[in-house]
């Protein structure tokens, strides 16, 4: 399958810093790339997403100037956690699609970056 | 609204048992159906994925069913080993491409 990075892994910042994460496709070109969050032992909440080039578009109750969201290539996408507290701390996770593959509009998922806020 | 429940929320069973996880969805109109296996701290990494033709679908010691008229999926573990811990997420894919998440399947497996 398509490999899809993410940078850092972990992270642990102070209250009211911010946080950039990095989403990489490494193999394949991404069309369309998304942002998930996920709390302990609950599924994953999309976020937000992102279409190279263009703005992205974020689900009910995500607040855009406080996730933002870039996707200026193909291969690259990143979140920024502004002014971060610590009810931010949680696990992202980004996923990229790119053509289809199979037949499927299929996602492939990054390992996830652990967001800590002190 | 579109949903998708799986049952049991958690199970321990031992090494090289066999075990069936289940998943209903309410997704309309609906695209395919994918399991995932994500081990703790790690993103979810593709299983399975069907479509609505499709009955069953085999990756090594996982299978997966569908019955795309009842709207009910499993997932089948066979001989389970100790690395299968993790939670197994049935993804549902509507027509607009738009995906539904269970909250996961927790499998431990003991020695």
């Amino acid at each position: 399958g398509a490999v899809v990075s993410q940078h850092p892994s972990r992270v642990i910042c102070k209250s009211g810093t911010s946080v950039k994460i990095e989403c990489r496709s490494l193999d394949f070109q991404a069309t369309t790339m998304f942002w998930y969050r996920q709390f302990p032992k609950k599924s994953l909440m999309l976020m937000a997403t992102s279409n190279e080039g263009s703005k992205a578009t974020y689900e009910q109750g995500v607040e855009k100037d406080k996730f933002l969201i870039n996707h200026a290539s193909l291969t690259l996408s990143t979140l920024t956690v502004t002014s971060a507290h610590p009810e931010d701390s949680s696990f992202y996770i980004c996923s990229a699609r790119g053509t289809k593959r199979g037949g499927y509009n299929e996602q492939f998922f990054g390992p996830g970056t652990r967001l800590t806020v002190l | 609204k579109n949903q998708v429940e799986q049952s049991p929320q958690s199970l321990i069973i031992l090494e090289g048992k066999n075990c069936t996880l289940q998943c209903n969805y309410t997704v309309s109109p609906f695209s395919n159906l994918r399991w995932y296996k994500q081990d703790t701290g790690r993103g979810p990494v593709s299983l399975t994925i069907m479509t609505f033709s499709e009955n069953t679908k085999s990756n090594g010691r996982y299978t997966a069913t569908l019955d795309a008229d009842t709207k009910q999926s499993s997932l089948h573990i066979t001989a389970s080993q100790l690395s299968d811990s993790a939670s197994y997420i049935c993804v549902v894919a509507a027509g607009n491409n738009r995906l539904a998440f269970g909250k996961g399947n927790q499998v431990v497996v003991i020695p």
